[in-house]
């Protein structure tokens, strides 16, 4: 199994609060992926890196900021979490030599926010 | 746009039946790569197979094996010999432009029965 590991795995947060979620790998990849997870939408990209401190937006990036300061921890960051971003994150990993290398994923973290 | 289409919300099947899970992609670009991934109950995001938009053989693995129509744009998932196991939620994905980053469908939920 590809060395991924998220933190937390479950998190309640009040609506308004700071929240940041951490992906941490073993493998070396380039690049890492937050993705969230949402019934009837399938996963969505938040945000990508391609690199230490080389980071782009994804399809439903507002409202999330990332950081990169290693190559092995991505960052996702609510500043002020909203109900709607409740929902299941995942990061994902790929050495991304090519378009045919895959994606492999962490646990996921669940995010209640109240 | 990049955008996957999975129009099979729920499909059931007999234990050691084969089933195809349906999955149609929209592009304008000429390389791209097509995922299939399992979500178990569990919620670990599983990698099956890869198909490449230039590979003109059908990928397969075990008993996964992915029926690649480029003029149709479909990308089925055939499972062959469905076990208890292979239920689950399943997703297309494919890449869109560089870094890897993923377009999944909505996904279907298989159900293997006795």
């Amino acid at each position: 199994d590809a060395g991924i590991t998220q933190s937390p795995r479950h998190k309640v947060t009040e609506t308004g609060t700071p929240v940041t979620l951490r992906c941490h790998q073993t493998e070396n990849h380039r690049y890492m992926y937050w993705y969230r997870q949402d019934p009837g939408h399938g996963l969505r990209l938040i945000h990508y890196s391609y690199g230490v401190k080389d980071t782009d937006k994804g399809e439903v990036s507002d409202g999330y900021s990332v950081s990169r300061s290693k190559t092995e921890d991505f960052l996702l960051t609510l500043e002020s979490a909203t109900s709607s971003q409740t929902s299941v994150y995942f990061c994902a990993i790929s050495d991304g030599r090519d378009e045919n290398a895959e994606a492999f994923f962490g646990q996921g973290t669940r995010l209640t926010v109240v | 746009a990049q955008k996957i289409t999975q129009t099979q919300p729920g499909m059931f099947v007999q234990e050691k039946e084969a089933v195809t899970l349906d999955c149609t992609y929209d592009t304008s670009d000429q390389s791209y790569g097509l995922f299939w991934y399992k979500q178990p109950s569990s919620g670990e995001m599983i990698f099956l197979i890869y198909q490449g938009s230039y590979d003109e053989q059908n990928a397969t693995e075990g008993r996964y094996s992915l029926n690649f129509q480029k003029a149709r744009k479909s990308a089925n998932l055939v499972i062959s010999a469905s076990q208890l196991g292979d239920s689950a939620m399943y997703f297309c994905a494919m890449t869109q432009g560089g870094g890897n980053k993923l377009t999944f469908g909505t996904g279907t939920q298989l159900k293997v029965e006795l």
